[in-house]
């Protein structure tokens, strides 16, 4: 049982450019999210997924869009990468119905130079 | 959506010794999670607890929540090195839960 796989796990984009980090999950959980983390500021909620068909910002949703693909893939892209955008992401998902917790991938560290 | 505040920022403990962590928060919630998280890697769901629980126990994991004091208290017996992670609270009010993290309480176990 794989959980969530997120892909790459390391990438350096100059800035300005653009790239989509990739998550799936088997789990068959509708909720699908994206967060940063940066050191010292604890995780920051970017995009969220509720179910499939449906994307709502979250705490930092400039600079980035997402995709809900189908119910296991959701992606999100950098248009125009910056160096302000260097971060650790992490793709999480959940399972319907209050009382359950979240299943993280293992993040993608990012660096824009 | 609202965030948990842990406290302490650091701990640092002798391998065997118990480790508390606490967290507070602000409104009602419905339930609140703890995760761990270890060095470089995601997050791992550690055990969830309900309004209406006051405590709750898995392994050498001993959780416990007072909502008059609107606070949640983790603590972790017997501590290994394998526990030195950094540990979030998320409070959470039902419905569509969009977690908010905090920055986390970063326990350091020393052999």
């Amino acid at each position: 049982n794989a959980g969530v796989t997120q892909t790459p796990k390391f990438q350096v984009l100059k800035t300005g450019q653009s790239m989509t980090l990739q998550c799936a999950q088997d789990m068959n959980h509708n909720s699908m999210y994206w967060y940063r983390q940066d050191p010292g500021m604890g995780l920051r909620l970017i995009y969220y997924s509720a179910s499939e068909g449906t994307t709502d910002k979250g705490e930092v949703p400039n600079g980035y869009n997402v995709s809900r693909l189908n119910k296991r893939e959701f992606s999100l892209r950098l248009e125009s990468a910056a160096p302000s955008q260097t971060s650790v992401y992490f793709c999480a998902s959940r399972r319907t119905g209050t009382g359950y917790g979240y299943t993280f991938g293992s993040g993608t560290r990012l660096t824009v130079v | 959506s609202q965030q948990g505040e842990e406290d302490p920022q650091a701990l640092s403990i002798q391998e065997g010794e118990n480790a508390t962590m606490n967290c507070s928060y602000k409104t009602s919630i419905n339930n609140l999670q703890w995760y761990r998280q270890n060095s470089g890697r995601g997050l791992v769901h550690l055990i969830l607890i309900r309004s209406n629980e006051r405590e709750k126990h898995s392994g050498r994991l001993r959780v416990t929540l007072d909502t008059s004091k609107k606070s949640s208290s983790l603590l972790i017996t017997a501590s290994r090195a394998a526990d030195t992670a950094s540990y979030f609270c998320a409070p959470s009010q039902g419905g569509s839960e969009k977690l908010v993290f905090g920055k986390g309480t970063k326990l350091t176990v020393n052999p």
